[in-house]
């Protein structure tokens, strides 16, 4: 079936350095998600993208977080700077549409900072 | 705000029997709330496995079914024979149609089948 790739799997980066999160979605999709769960806790939405805006956001999505996908390329989580606690498995989505289409989910990049 | 609450963090079954995973959600923002089974595999990502938008309806897929109880505000998920390839981490989720991917999660499920 259509899949959302993650690249890379694991990233470590030093405290207050910046981090790109890069998620290729499935190609003919339109709209984009970013999840984040935190050891031992649930997954819970951060940010939903359509037609080059944030749709919604969640309180999750700190001012230091940003979102975009230049010329249909890469969706991208951009971290600036990164915290401790942004330490956690951040899951890409895609959906084609609205009215309880599909979601397709990303096998996750774990994102460690140290 | 909106939760879903699985009480179960793991589960094992011997294979060939039944299987109920539980899952309860509350919401004060959603009218009519859409409800989810997700499932991961090992070394997969997360996929949908069944999804009921209607409450008093039913979903399957699989050999997995899941009803829309609104009176007892559940949506838990059964099987009557289960198999080892079941073996994965299940996951109920709570969206609103109109607002496509914006899911709330449960902790999820693991189940562990046995021969």
């Amino acid at each position: 079936g259509p899949k959302v790739l993650q690249i890379p799997s694991h990233q470590i980066i030093d405290m207050g350095q910046m981090v790109t999160l890069n998620c290729d979605p499935v190609s003919n999709h339109l709209y984009f998600y970013w999840y984040k769960q935190i050891l031992g806790q649930q997954m819970e939405f951060l940010v939903n993208f359509y037609n080059g805006k944030v749709m919604e956001k969640s309180k999750l999505f700190k001012d230091q977080f940003s979102v975009e996908r230049p010329d249909g390329s890469y969706f991208t989580l951009k971290i600036q700077p990164t915290a401790l606690e942004d330490s956690a498995v951040y899951f890409c989505a895609s959906s084609p549409g609205t009215g309880g289409t599909e979601v397709f989910f990303g096998k996750g990049t774990r994102l460690t900072v140290v | 705000g909106d939760s879903v609450t699985q009480t179960e963090g793991q589960v094992t079954v011997s294979e060939s029997k039944s299987l109920i995973i539980n899952c309860t959600y509350s919401t004060t923002s959603i009218a009519y709330p859409n409800l989810f089974w997700y499932v991961r595999y090992p070394g997969e990502g997360l996929q949908l496995l069944l999804k009921v938008i209607t409450a008093g309806q039913k979903g399957s897929s699989r050999g997995f079914e899941a009803t829309y109880n609104k009176e007892t505000t559940s949506f838990h998920l059964q099987k009557a024979s289960v198999q080892e390839s079941d073996s994965a981490v299940y996951y109920c989720a709570l969206g609103e149609t109109q607002v496509v991917g914006q899911l709330t999660f449960g902790s999820g499920t693991r189940l562990q089948v046995y021969a």
